[in-house]
């Protein structure tokens, strides 16, 4: 099966700062790669998502890059603020026909803390 | 439209005890799924359903049991429950969308203590 690796565990940064996050998968059908956004104590929820045709996709402060080759995709966060600090997971998807098809494999997940 | 809705909220259990997790989502989606959260071990699959009347194995199934009652509703049993499933567990549905994705919608938790 998939198996989605994740860097770093935790990250630290001042305000104002770039947070960059990284995700290796190892199955190379994978073709959806989401991020979740957990705050403390809430629920994950979807951030941003991109699918193996787009090499990047951008939504205001947030970006992901995928590189399909090296099988390697990236959260980018810019000008990070204290309500950024929360635990981020990437996951990796094959998504197509079948049931066993559309499951996500989740990275075990950065904790970011963004010091004012 | 609540989402999806998992009760209880918390629980404390003995060895040995039994419970069943509820899970019920208004979003007509076709898939559903339960994970469990720990520290640092991220959110591994117990089981999932990927439409009303099947249900597949995920990471850590061992010790859990589910049932797809109809569409809207997925449960998770623990027969007897150990202290190794001291958790948080989250119940999540999805459905494909039309650009291919698979966007999960997940449950506000239960945490459960066994002790």
């Amino acid at each position: 099966g998939e198996n989605v690796e994740q860097h770093p565990s935790t990250l630290s940064v001042q305000e104002g700062d770039s947070a960059v996050i990284k995700c290796t998968y190892s199955d190379s059908a994978s073709n959806y790669f989401p991020w979740y956004k957990q705050e403390l104590g809430k629920r994950p929820q979807l951030i941003i998502d991109i699918r193996s045709n787009v090499g990047e996709k951008k939504d205001q402060r947030i970006a992901v890059t995928l590189n399909k080759t090296a099988k390697h995709f990236s959260l980018h966060i810019t000008e990070t603020q204290p309500e950024d600090s929360a635990v981020y997971f990437c996951a990796a998807s094959r998504f197509g026909r079948g049931s066993t098809l559309g499951r996500l494999y989740f990275g075990r997940g950065t904790q970011l803390t963004v010091w004012p | 439209n609540a989402g999806v809705t998992q009760t209880p909220k918390f629980q404390v259990l003995k060895t040995g005890q039994s419970m069943t997790l509820q899970c019920a989502q208004d979003m007509n989606h076709n898939s559903m799924y339960w994970y469990r959260q720990d520290p640092g071990m991220g959110l591994r699959l117990i089981y999932y359903s990927a439409s009303e009347g099947t249900t597949d194995k995920g990471e850590v199934p061992n010790g859990y049991n589910v049932s797809r009652l109809n569409k809207r509703e997925f449960s998770l049993r623990l027969e007897s429950a150990a202290p190794s499933q001291t958790s948080v567990y989250f119940c999540a549905s999805s459905e494909r969308t039309r650009l291919a994705k698979n966007i999960q919608y997940f449950g506000a938790g239960t945490r459960l203590s066994v002790l």
